[in-house]
């Protein structure tokens, strides 16, 4: 199953709404996890399940989707949220998107 | 405190062998699914190997017939074996806990901080 990120890379400022998007190549149902990774940092889960907030992680952080299509949002970006997010597949076997790297406007 | 630490990695020439070491504290290798997971320099995450708490083994196509998984229930830790090494599998190497959530399905929910890997000559 290949997984298909939206944009690689993308600008924005504090306070802004962020969306990323993530397409499989076929249905996953549910099976979708987001990963937050900062540079020289091991991944971070944020979000299982397509839309289940992994403990400890702020509100502003939310998942949807099923099938094939599936979002992350960023309410209101803040300073620490400045990372590289990873979308990953756990239907059949895993799979990772490539990436979407969220910079400083 | 629910920790795992990755060792063993180094420069290797191509063609040469190197063990892959997970020491977990505060879960418990063989009541889990455990994943290695790797990232070349630059790049993005790759999924290797899953080790599930029943013994079934899956590898990625990129690494199978060379890598080889195993745990040592005793000693609390994963492996992975790396034979054949390639210039191609050059990364730092994670290993992760994967919680799972429906059927054999989970998510990577403990990292290690990762050892990395160089295969040059």
């Amino acid at each position: 199953i290949q997984m298909t990120q939206s944009p690689s890379s993308l600008s924005a400022s504090v306070g802004d709404r962020v969306t990323v998007s993530c397409r499989a190549s076929q249905s996953i149902f549910t099976y979708l996890n987001w990963y937050q990774q900062k540079p020289g940092k091991a991944p971070k889960l944020l979000i299982y399940a397509a839309s289940s907030l992994q403990s400890g992680v702020p509100s502003r952080f939310s998942g949807s989707g099923s099938g094939t299509e599936f979002t992350l949002t960023i309410s209101s970006l803040q300073p620490e949220d400045f990372a590289t997010y990873y979308c990953q597949q756990s239907y059949i076997m895993w799979t990772f998107g490539q990436g979407t790297k969220v910079e400083i406007k | 405190e629910v920790q795992l630490v990755e060792s063993g990695g180094d420069l290797i020439q191509p063609g040469g062998s190197l063990r892959l070491s997970c020491s977990a504290s505060g879960v418990i290798v063989s009541s889990n699914y455990m994943s290695w997971v790797r990232q070349a320099p630059g790049k993005g995450l790759e999924w290797v190997s899953i080790l599930y708490s029943g013994g079934t083994i899956y590898y990625a196509d990129s690494v199978k017939g060379r890598f080889t998984i195993s745990r040592d229930n005793a000693k609390n830790t994963l492996f992975l074996q790396m034979d054949d090494l390639r210039a191609e599998d050059t990364a730092v190497y994670y290993c992760a806990r994967d919680r799972i959530y429906g059927g054999n399905s989970g998510a990577l929910d403990i990292w290690g901080q990762g050892t990395k890997v160089t295969v040059s000559s």
